[in-house]
């Protein structure tokens, strides 16, 4: 079975600065890796995956991630962060078809 | 550019009224999925459907909620009765095939429950 922990609930950050939003996962099986945005009352859109190949993954908005199999951790980056980055960020894995969502981190970019 | 369409966008009933959802995949995508989002909370899987078969529902609540795909395009989720635990945010998505890995989610449908 897989899971996600996503560890911070919540992120505060000035604009400008540098972010990153941390996320372990546990499985038994190959592994592929998602970044997903929620912006208030909205659906989920996909900043990035990870599927095979490269580990640094880079994405929408100005986004990266780095796919860590020692540390089963798929960390996710921006060099510096706008107010309008302020939403939910979902990490997510699939063994297969099914998505296992984290608990969702907050990011709240002040000016 | 293409979206998954969902309706309403906002709903409230009261309990032990029934409440349908519906969505409107991405033309061409074979799988639907329909998942719950309580508040505070990342999304859970309830129901996937490739084409017009569920793939999975072993994490939908039987005696009250209901999904269905007829013609292996849009879908219905049904709650009957709604109970206040209810409340949510329902999401709708789609890919291209099982196994696609992609999926493409909708606007989502706000549930509250009173």
């Amino acid at each position: 079975a897989q899971s996600v922990t996503q560890l911070d609930s919540q992120v505060p950050v000035f604009e400008e600065a540098p972010v990153e939003l941390r996320c372990n996962y546990s499985s038994s099986v190959s592994v592929y890796l998602f970044w997903y945005v929620q912006y208030p009352n909205q659906g989920l859109q996909l900043l990035l995956k990870y599927l095979s190949g490269s580990t640094l993954v880079k994405g929408i908005n100005g986004f990266e991630a780095e796919f860590n199999k020692s540390q089963t951790s798929f960390h996710l980056r921006k060099p510096s962060v706008h107010i309008s980055d302020t939403a939910e960020y979902f990490c997510a894995v699939s063994g297969g078809d099914k998505l296992i969502f984290g608990t969702g981190t907050r990011l709240q970019v002040f000016p | 550019e293409a979206e998954v369409a969902q309706s309403p966008r906002y709903k409230i009933t009261e309990k032990s009224q029934a409440v349908a959802f519906w969505c409107d995949p991405i033309s061409g995508h074979a799988t639907l999925y329909w998942y719950r989002q309580i508040l505070g909370q990342g999304p859970e899987l309830l129901v996937q459907f490739q084409d017009e078969s569920v793939v999975d529902d072993s994490q939908l609540p039987k005696d009250r909620f209901s999904a269905e795909r007829l013609k292996g395009v849009d879908s219905t989720l049904k709650i009957q009765p709604a109970e206040l635990g209810d409340s949510a945010m329902y999401l709708c998505a789609s890919s291209l095939s099982t196994g696609s890995y992609e999926q493409y989610f909708g606007p989502g449908t706000r549930l509250t429950v009173t």
